[in-house]
C-alpha cells in the first residue's frame, strides 16, 4: 500500500529559484525521509525527519513536517541544474514495517 | 565504507526466458537487504526484504523470487519472465532506518 503522496508530479523551475515539494501521508510516523534519484540511477538518501521535530535543514534543503496535517514539505533553495532529479518522500508502511516511497516529484532545472 | 554492487546495468530478456539478478554489499556484516521494482514514471514497489542468510519476506505475489545464499549476497530471480516484469530493479541495504541504493538494473522483457 502507498503511504507517501508528492505533489507536484513535475516542476519546471529557473536556476536560482526555490523549489517546494510536499509529501502528504496517511498513518502515524516514526520519521520521514526524503530522496533524490537522478536519472537511471539508484536513490540517494537526503534528510530524515522524526515526528518529534518540525524542520530540519541540510545545506540548501529544508525540510518541514506537520503532523498534524500528515505532510511534509521539501525546500531547495537556490536551485541548481544539477538538482535536476525526481524527488520521494518515504515512511515506514506495509505489512513488515518496510519503508514505502511516494510516485515522487520530477524536478527540472533550466539554466 | 559500505558500498553496494548490483550488475547487471542493463539486461534485455525474451519472454519465457530465466533471470538472475545480483547484489552484493561489502563494508557492513548481517545486513538487512530489499529488492524494488519502479516501472517507468512510478513510485518504488518493495518486492523482497531479507533479515539474514535464507530468510526471505515477499511484500507482494509475482512470478519472481528471492535468495541471500551469503550474508553479504541477495538475488532476484524467475524462472520465466513475463513481458510485465520488465522495469528498473534496485537492491538496497539499511542502516540506522535509511536505505542506500545500488545504481539499477533496467530490465526489458522483450
Amino acid at each position: 500500500s502507498q503511504q507517501g503522496e508528492e505533489d507536484p508530479q513535475a516542476l519546471s523551475i529557473q536556476e536560482g529559484e526555490n523549489a517546494t515539494m510536499n509529501c502528504s501521508y496517511k498513518t502515524s510516523i516514526n520519521n520521514l525521509q526524503w530522496y533524490r534519484q537522478n536519472s537511471g540511477r539508484g536513490l540517494v538518501h537526503l534528510i530524515l525527519i522524526r515526528s518529534n521535530e518540525r524542520e530540519k535543514h541540510s545545506g540548501r534543503l529544508r525540510v518541514t513536517l506537520d503532523t498534524s496535517k500528515k505532510s511534509s514539505s521539501l525546500l531547495i533553495t537556490a536551485s541548481r541544474a544539477a538538482d535536476t532529479a525526481s524527488y520521494f518522500c518515504a515512511t515506514v508502511g506495509g505489512s513488515q514495517g518496510n519503508l514505502i516511497f511516494g510516485k515522487g516529484t520530477k524536478l527540472s532545472v533550466k539554466p | 565504507s559500505q558500498t553496494i554492487h548490483q550488475w547487471p546495468a542493463t539486461l534485455v530478456q525474451p519472454v519465457g526466458s530465466p533471470l538472475s539478478l545480483e547484489c552484493t554489499v561489502e563494508g557492513t556484516s548481517n545486513p538487512n537487504l530489499y529488492w524494488y521494482r519502479q516501472a517507468a514514471g512510478r513510485g518504488l514497489q518493495l518486492l523482497f526484504y531479507s533479515v539474514g542468510i535464507g530468510q526471505i519476506s515477499s511484500e507482494v505475489p509475482q512470478n519472481l523470487s528471492a535468495s541471500r545464499p551469503q550474508d553479504r549476497q541477495f538475488i532476484l530471480s524467475s524462472k520465466k519472465l513475463l513481458l510485465s516484469d520488465s522495469g528498473f530493479y534496485l537492491c538496497a541495504w539499511s542502516e540506522r532506518e535509511k536505505l542506500f541504493f545500488g545504481s539499477g538494473t533496467q530490465l526489458s522483457v522483450l
